[in-house]
């Protein structure tokens, strides 16, 4: 059974910093380009950002709206994924969920999210 | 970057009823594109991929058509449980996008 395990959500001020972090299991986790999906409370779903695993390389992308403030990095030796966020804002506010899969597989398994809370 | 509109935004419907959901696309994404359900407090679960390919374990009420720039998602025979909102996503390329959603509510 594949299982996303969030983590590292929390309150954090504006302009702090926040690492999220999610432990994967039940697949090859290097077969998967992994994202992260977020949610602003009451609010749509919003594409974060992703990384792939290829034998040449490893290509990311972002979202305009947190690229140059967050830092998308995975361990595949740990099957974890990871979320460096810097320079939050109250935008930043939301649920984030560890999204696996691209391309024909895209979304096809979530985690449960973690809230990080952007307030002073 | 690709921007998804769906529509309507918001609709009410009966039990039974059929109901079809559309997503446009600001310019082609070929099939690239998914379905996904999500119920107040819970994780979205995705429900057709590829425009048309029904995920796993999903009811053969849910379907979903179309190519390039206009797709729909049906869902005949409406059940209780499928009261939630519904999302669009294209990964034809990035940045992925999503649709603002649908909220489906009982009539």
């Amino acid at each position: 059974e594949v299982q996303l395990v969030e983590s590292g959500g929390g309150l954090v001020e504006p302009g702090g910093s926040l690492r999220l972090s999610c432990v994967a299991s039940g697949f090859t986790f290097t077969s998967y380009t992994m994202n992260w999906v977020r949610q602003a409370p009451g609010k749509g779903l919003e594409w974060v950002s992703s990384i792939s695993y290829r034998r040449v390389g490893t290509y990311i992308n972002y979202a305009d709206s947190v690229k140059g403030r967050f830092t998308i990095s995975r361990d595949n030796a740990q099957k974890s994924l990871h979320l460096q966020m810097n320079s939050l804002t109250a935008e930043d506010t939301a649920v984030y969920y560890c999204v696996r899969g691209a391309e024909e597989a895209a979304g096809d398994s979530w985690g449960q999210g973690t809230l990080v809370t952007v307030s002073s | 970057d690709i921007q998804m509109t769906q529509s309507p935004s918001a609709m009410s419907a009966s039990v039974g009823d059929r109901v079809t959901i559309t997503c446009r696309a600001s310019q082609g994404i070929s099939h690239y594109l998914a379905w996904f359900q999500q119920k107040p407090g819970k994780v979205p679960k995705r429900l057709i991929y590829t425009a048309s390919s029904l995920q796993d374990g999903v009811p053969s009420r849910f379907s979903g058509s179309g190519s390039g720039t206009e797709f729909t998602l049906t869902i005949t025979s409406l059940q209780p449980d499928d009261f939630a909102t519904y999302y669009c996503l294209q990964y034809y390329n990035y940045p992925y996008s999503f649709g603002q959603g649908t909220k489906l509510e009982i009539k």
